[in-house]
């Protein structure tokens, strides 16, 4: 089945302590990108990567690091989390950055950073 | 200003009535114009994807798309308890950058049988 897999789907965490969050997807997509999602604001991009070793800033990349050594995994990584990181993150997976191809997303990750 | 508006709802409607979602843009550069549903807990998942001005018919929903206004709708018939949902509209144009979605706010969608 094609998927976009995050982990883990709930996590509450202390200001300053880093973690990762891990996407993987299974249809060899070229085009991998994080979104959060808040209330009132819609989806924002946070980073994207076109491609192994091609990655660039979204809208709002404060505060974030993504890394993409294999085609299949982005992961997005929070060096020193604050309050106003608590969200919902999705990650998203194309064929290619040509918009005529479908994004599919990840179930989602729930983070509260307190 | 925000490059795409949309109402945020809450909507709720009885089971079988015909629903508008709307979204309005000022980027007259858009040219690709996507409507999403997500369900609880759930990721998105694409429902409709237009390229021109015009409507789009696939089963019970329709979407149209007004360039000239910079407006497009999402237009569901009959609608089931199984459309409850939040429905985001997104777009992009030929240029974009790397191929980024910009999203509507969503609009909250419950269908009472």
């Amino acid at each position: 089945e094609a998927q976009v897999t995050q982990n883990p789907r709930y996590l509450i965490t202390v200001t300053g302590k880093k973690l990762t969050v891990t996407c993987s997807q299974n249809m060899n997509h070229e085009y991998m990108s994080w979104y959060r999602q808040d209330p009132g604001l819609g989806l924002r991009q946070i980073y994207y990567s076109m491609n192994v070793e091609v990655t660039d800033k979204g809208d709002v990349p404060e505060g974030y690091k993504v890394s993409r050594k294999e085609k299949r995994n982005f992961p997005l990584i929070l060096e020193s989390p604050s309050p106003n990181q608590t969200s919902l993150y999705f990650c998203a997976s194309r064929m290619s950055e040509s918009m005529n191809t479908e994004a599919f997303f990840g179930q989602g990750t729930r983070l509260t950073v307190v | 200003q925000k490059e795409v508006e949309q109402d945020p709802g809450p909507l709720s409607v009885p089971e079988g009535a015909i629903v508008s979602l709307n979204c309005t843009y000022s980027n007259s550069a858009f040219q690709y114009f996507m409507w999403y549903r997500q369900y609880s807990r759930k990721g998105p998942e694409l429902l409709m994807y237009t390229y021109s001005s015009g409507n789009k018919e696939d089963g019970r929903f329709t979407a149209q798309v007004d360039k000239s206004s910079k407006y497009i709708s999402l237009f569901i018939r009959d609608s089931q308890p199984s459309d409850s949902a939040t429905y985001l509209c997104a777009m992009s144009g030929r240029y974009n950058q790397g191929g980024k979605l910009i999203f509507g706010q969503g609009t909250e969608l419950s269908v009472k049988p």
